[in-house]
């Protein structure tokens, strides 16, 4: 089956500077790749999802790249504030299977103001 | 949208007890999810269900864990006897189709003592 791996576990960076959070996975034929945030005590949001047919996605202070040959994916958040404090997956999955999304293990964000 | 609904919010049970968990999907999600999620882990999936059927069932622990979804719609998944281990959060999710558009639910917090 998929292993996602995610780092680092923690991260804590200034507020106004950039956050970047790093994932491989294992099964070449995974093609979707979601990032949730989970804030403390609450359910997990997507944010943000790349598909395997394009290398990079950007939502305002949020971006996803994507190196399929390398199985590697990753999330950057630019400008970062208190409000991204949080704990972030990334996930992994075939959108055209049955498979559900394999978690990664999760980054614990802090964002000092 | 009204969102996935789940209940109990919160269960502390003494070890070797039984639990049970609800969950209601979103109207017209035909997959639906029961994840693990350990403090400080991520989700793991433990069961999916396309309508009534399973589609993956290889991480339940079937000694002590079970689920149903009798009639495609709401779910429940029980566990008896609950062990120590058995601590976490229980999330449910369903989506469309599968991988893609998940929504959780707000989960269960289960303290087994």
């Amino acid at each position: 089956g998929e292993n996602v791996e995610q780092h680092p576990s923690t991260l804590s960076v200034q507020e106004g500077d950039s956050a970047v959070i790093k994932c491989t996975y294992s099964d070449s034929a995974s093609n979707y790749f979601p990032w949730y945030k989970q804030e403390l005590g609450k359910r997990p949001q997507l944010i943000i999802d790349i598909r395997s047919n394009v290398g990079e996605k950007k939502d305002q202070r949020i971006a996803v790249t994507l190196n399929k040959t390398a199985k590697h994916f990753s999330l950057h958040i630019t400008e970062t504030q208190p409000e991204d404090s949080a704990v972030y997956f990334c996930a992994a999955t075939t959108r055209t299977g049955r498979r559900a999304l394999t978690f990664g293990s999760g980054t614990r964000l802090q964002v000092q103001p | 949208e009204a969102g996935v609904a789940q209940s109990p919010r919160y269960k502390i049970i003494e070890k070797r007890q039984s639990v049970a968990f609800w969950c209601n999907p979103i109207s017209g999600h035909a997959t639906l999810y029961w994840y693990q999620q350990i403090l400080g882990q991520g989700p793991k999936l433990l069961i999916q269900f396309q309508n009534n059927g399973v589609v993956d069932d290889s991480q339940l622990p079937k000694d002590r864990f079970s689920a149903e979804r009798l009639k495609g719609v709401d779910s429940t998944l029980k566990i008896q006897p609950a062990k120590l281990e058995d601590s976490a959060v229980y999330l449910c999710a369903s989506s469309l189709g599968t991988g893609e558009g998940y929504t959780f639910g707000s989960g269960t917090r289960l303290t087994v003592v």
